[in-house]
């Protein structure tokens, strides 16, 4: 069966504080998608990342950042130096490479709260 | 590009009515996607349409639920009766095909409508 869990519901921090949000996957696939979405408070879906299950190079874009390891089934995310815009509900999703199938199996959240 | 679009963004309903939420696709996109997403169990996938045909509906709670798209342009997600416990955030989501393959994005998803049945 395929999984995403993301174990940590809330987090809290104060403004530029690094923040890593864990992702942990399950799947017998070996091919398959990661991805990172943000969702703020205005409700809005937003992409962060794709990974294919091929490339474990680590990606960094400003401040957010992604370790990809196959070998712990993770794909977390950090953000250096956090900031109040930061704070939304970050979710990790798993796609599979299923035909015509194009299923997201969605992790439950972390609600990320940067304070100032 | 305009995005995905959908309307309306808010519905307010009685518990019994009819109500229809729509979804305008990304021009070229050929899969649909409805999903539903409540404090209690996340985002959960409702229905997905591959060129205009319904591919897995394993997602949708009960008959009184039902989704169509007449064309690549155009879908609909209907419930009859509605219920208090329908009271969620739909989202529609559209991409083209092996989009995960090759756009990055894989999918663009739109506003969402906030349905409250009261």
């Amino acid at each position: 069966a395929q999984k995403v869990t993301q174990a940590q519901t809330e987090i809290s921090v104060v403004e530029k504080e690094d923040v890593t949000l864990d992702c942990v996957y399950e799947t017998r696939d070996t091919t398959y998608y990661l991805f990172w979405y943000k969702q703020p408070p205005s409700g809005e879906l937003v992409f962060l990342i794709r990974r294919n299950s091929f490339d474990e190079q680590n990606e960094i874009s400003g401040r957010y950042s992604w370790n990809f390891q196959k070998s712990t089934s993770s794909f977390n995310f950090t953000i250096t130096a956090s900031q109040v815009v930061d704070s939304a509900v970050y979710f990790c999703a798993l796609s599979l490479n299923a035909g015509n199938n194009r299923k997201l199996i969605w992790g439950l959240g972390t609600s990320l709260a940067v304070n100032p | 590009d305009a995005g995905v679009i959908q309307s309306p963004r808010h519905e307010v309903t009685e518990m019994g009515q009819e109500v229809t939420l729509r979804c305008k696709p990304i021009s070229g996109h050929n899969s649909l996607f409805w999903y539903r997403q409540t404090m209690m169990r996340g985002l959960e996938l409702l229905i997905y349409f591959n060129n205009n045909v319904p591919i897995d509906d394993s997602g949708m709670p009960e008959d009184r639920f039902s989704a169509k798209m007449p064309n690549a342009s155009f879908s609909t997600l209907k419930i009859q009766p509605s219920e208090p416990r329908d009271s969620a955030v739909y989202f529609c989501a559209s991409s083209t095909d092996r989009a995960i393959t090759i756009v990055p994005t894989g999918y663009t998803f739109g506003s969402g409508t906030r349905l409250t049945v009261v």
